[in-house]
């Protein structure tokens, strides 16, 4: 059975301050893996995605990375702002086209 | 460009009664997928469209779920009848035939399904 975990399920942190979201998962066989961010009534954004190849993506302040062999997945915020507070999500494709996914981490930068 | 658009945002209905969620995925999107979250619980998959074939529905509670996506444009979901656990979150979310390349999800906001 795949299992996605994310840890922690809150993290609150100071502005300015750099931050890592844990994702770790049962079955290490995956396709891919996405981050995605959720804020309050409203859908997901993909934020991310990284191939079954890669070990990580980087996209402005974020990066993500990816071992396959551990079954984990960090997503690595720097210089962190009011504005990324948000629920954040990762969710593992296998060879099917479902995404299996964590119960998110809800994160709050304090200003 | 237009995201996947859901309809209704929210829903409440009496235990027993039918209701009928909508999902319009991104212009030229042949995948649409699914899915739901309940209280406290993962996302979880309910089904995946390619066009208007179901490629997998095997994330479907029971028969009470009936999706269907006539021409392959939107797609929508009926619970005939409602049940209290139910009640949750539904996603719709569409992406490009899987390539390389396209292989990320676009998600609409949600339909809130409350059943009372």
């Amino acid at each position: 059975k795949q299992e996605v975990t994310q840890i922690p399920a809150a993290l609150s942190v100071p502005e300015g301050e750099n931050l890592v979201l844990n994702c770790s998962f049962t079955d290490s066989a995956i396709y891919n893996l996405q981050w995605f961010r959720q804020d309050p009534g409203k859908g997901l954004t993909s934020l991310l995605l990284i191939q079954s190849s890669q070990r990580e993506q980087t996209s402005g302040r974020l990066n993500a990375s990816l071992d396959k062999s551990s079954g984990r997945s960090t997503l690595y915020i720097a210089a962190s702002q009011p504005g990324d507070s948000a629920t954040y999500l990762c969710a593992v494709r296998y060879t099917g086209n479902q995404f299996y996914f964590g119960t998110g981490t809800s994160l709050t930068v304090i200003p | 460009e237009a995201g996947v658009t859901q309809f209704p945002s929210h829903s409440v209905i009496e235990k027993g009664q039918t209701v009928t969620l909508r999902c319009d995925p991104i212009s030229g999107h042949d995948n649409l997928y699914w899915y739901r979250r309940v209280m406290g619980k993962e996302i979880k998959f309910l089904l995946h469209f390619v066009k208007e074939s179901k490629q997998d529905e095997s994330g479907m509670p029971n028969n009470r779920f009936l999706a269907e996506r006539t021409g392959g444009t939107y797609s929508t979901l009926k619970v005939q009848p409602a049940e209290l656990e139910d009640s949750g979150v539904y996603f719709c979310a569409s992406s490009p035939l899987r390539t390389a390349t396209n292989e990320k999800l676009f998600f609409g906001s949600g339909t809130q399904l409350s059943v009372l």
